[in-house]
């Protein structure tokens, strides 16, 4: 399976909002609320900001939100400060019952 | 507080093989899925296998199936991943995580370097 594309990269202003996509198929994306989104600062492991499309795991800043429209689905950051630097990677389950991800964006702050 | 410390990597040979292990502690170990995800040096994030809690269900990659087998042991809140017929696509990073949809938190990582 190919992977869930992304944009390569996205930069904003500190104080701005950026938006990331992150668009499937009808086998995986448009398929399932099961999308969700990582973030991987530089040297250190991923960890989860947003799960189940748009569900935001205690300790992640309000300032991160997820939505899905049909095969696409969206991270937003709101507010941006320059610790949001990072690579960002969604994931969605699949009708095989396997997991995706997309090939990851940079943010530049 | 939820920890999952990955061991096991190293240089193998192409062809070789190797035992991963991720000890998990700070949860009810058998009540969760587990997943295992690899990065390549620079690359992204692949999915390569997860396991139900009672180690009853397990998929994998195209990209592994057949060579890698996950496998736990919830008395020892362990997993595992054996590897077998390793190439050098197969170097990279390995973090096993908790869960199987939305996975958090992740271990450190554990690198496995795939060179004759």
């Amino acid at each position: 399976q190919s992977a869930l594309t992304q944009p390569a990269s996205v930069s904003g202003s500190p104080g701005q909002s950026i938006t990331i996509s992150c668009t499937g198929t009808t086998s995986d994306v448009g398929a399932y609320n099961w999308v969700s989104w990582y973030q991987q600062q530089p040297g250190k492991a991923p960890r989860v900001v947003i799960y189940d499309v748009s569900e935001r795991p205690s300790g992640v800043s309000n300032r991160f939100s997820g939505s899905k429209s049909g095969n696409t689905a969206s991270l937003t950051i709101s507010g941006l400060q320059a610790e949001d630097e990072a690579d960002y990677y969604c994931s969605s389950y699949t009708d095989r019952s396997t997991s995706l991800f997309g090939a990851g964006t940079k943010l530049t702050v | 507080q939820v920890q999952l410390v990955e061991s096991g990597g190293g240089v193998v040979k192409p062809g070789g093989s190797l035992r991963l292990s991720c000890a998990a502690s700070g949860f009810i170990f058998s009540d969760y899925y587990m997943t295992w995800i690899r990065q390549a040096p620079g690359k992204g994030l692949e999915w390569v296998s997860y396991i139900s809690g009672d180690g009853r269900i397990t998929y994998y990659a195209d990209s592994v199936e057949g060579r890698f087998t996950m496998s736990r042991d919830n008395a020892k809140n362990s997993l595992y991943l054996q590897m077998n017929s390793l190439t050098a696509e197969d170097s990279a990073v390995y973090y096993c995580a908790k869960g199987h949809l939305g996975l958090g938190p992740w271990g450190q990582g554990t690198l496995v370097t795939v060179s004759s």
